[in-house]
C-alpha cells in the first residue's frame, strides 16, 4: 500500500505486505530529514534518517529515499507488522543547519490489517 | 538513565490562569525544543533553544514563553491560558554531535483550558 501524504493521511494494509508512506518537504535547502513514529499516547520515536547528499537509505525492515528535485521523501517498510501501526511524520531540518529546529510534516496513519 | 522527563502528564487549567510545563534532560544535550500536537496534526515547533541562555522562537511561539538558564531543564509557560492552547506538549532534546539531529522525546502533557 501506498500513501501521498496530505491527500491521504490514513494508508491501510494487510499484515505481511509492503508499506510506503510519503512525504512532501517545504524547503528545498533543508538538508537533513527524519522519520518518526508515533504511537497513541505517546512522544514520536526516531525510525531512520538521511541526510541531502544521500538518495536513499536503508535500515532493518525500513528504507528511506529522497528525490530532491521534486522535495519527496517516503519511507518504505518491508513486511509490514501489526506493531507498525501507528502514525508516521517525517521532519526536515531547514537553514541555517545545525540548531536542533526540525520542521514536521502533518503525519500518515498506518493500519496494518491481520 | 531518565532521558527527557516532562511534567505534569495531565493538566486542566482555566482560563487566564498561567502554569509552566516542566522538562529535564539528563543526556548533556545542548539542544532543546518544545512542540504543541493538535489533533490529526503533526507536531509544531513552539521555541527552542541552542544552549544555556539562548532561546529562540520556532513556528507558534504566540503565548509562550520559555527560558532556558541549565543545559538540563527547559521549562515552558503559559502566562495566561487560552482554550487554543488546549493540546498536548512535548519536549525535546537534540543530540546534534556529528551531522545529524537525534531528537529524544518525552512523553508528553495533555493540556486542556476550559
Amino acid at each position: 500500500g501506498e500513501s501521498v501524504g496530505l491527500h491521504l493521511p490514513t494508508l491501510s494494509v494487510q499484515e505481511g505486505d509492503n508499506s510506503i508512506i510519503n512525504c512532501a518537504y517545504s524547503n528545498s535547502a533543508s538538508d537533513y530529514f527524519i522519520w518518526y513514529k508515533q504511537e497513541s499516547g505517546k512522544g514520536p520515536q526516531f525510525i531512520i534518517d538521511i541526510r541531502s547528499n544521500m538518495d536513499k537509505r536503508q535500515g532493518q525492515r525500513v528504507t528511506v529515499l529522497l528525490n530532491k528535485t521534486v522535495k519527496h521523501l517516503s519511507l518504505q517498510i518491508a513486511a509490514t507488522q501489526p506493531g507498525d501501526s501507528a502514525v508516521y511524520f517525517c521532519a526536515e531540518r531547514p537553514p541555517p543547519g545545525n540548531t536542533g529546529k526540525l520542521i514536521f510534516g502533518q503525519g500518515t496513519t498506518l493500519q496494518v490489517k491481520p | 538513565n531518565a532521558g527527557v522527563t516532562q511534567t505534569p502528564k495531565f493538566q486542566v487549567l482555566k482560563t487566564g490562569q498561567s502554569m509552566t510545563l516542566q522538562c529535564a534532560q539528563d543526556m548533556n544535550h545542548e539542544y532543546m525544543s518544545w512542540y504543541r500536537q493538535d489533533p490529526g496534526m503533526g507536531l509544531r515547533l513552539i521555541h527552542y533553544s541552542v544552549g544555556a541562555g539562548i532561546t529562540d522562537q520556532g513556528e507558534v511561539p504566540n503565548g509562550y514563553n520559555v527560558s532556558r538558564s541549565t543545559t538540563e531543564d527547559f521549562p515552558l509557560r503559559l502566562l495566561s491560558a487560552a482554550p487554543s492552547q488546549t493540546s498536548v506538549y512535548f519536549c525535546a532534546s537534540i543530540d546534534a554531535r556529528g551531522s545529524g539531529n537525534t531528537i529524544y522525546f518525552g512523553e508528553g502533557s495533555w493540556l486542556t483550558v476550559v
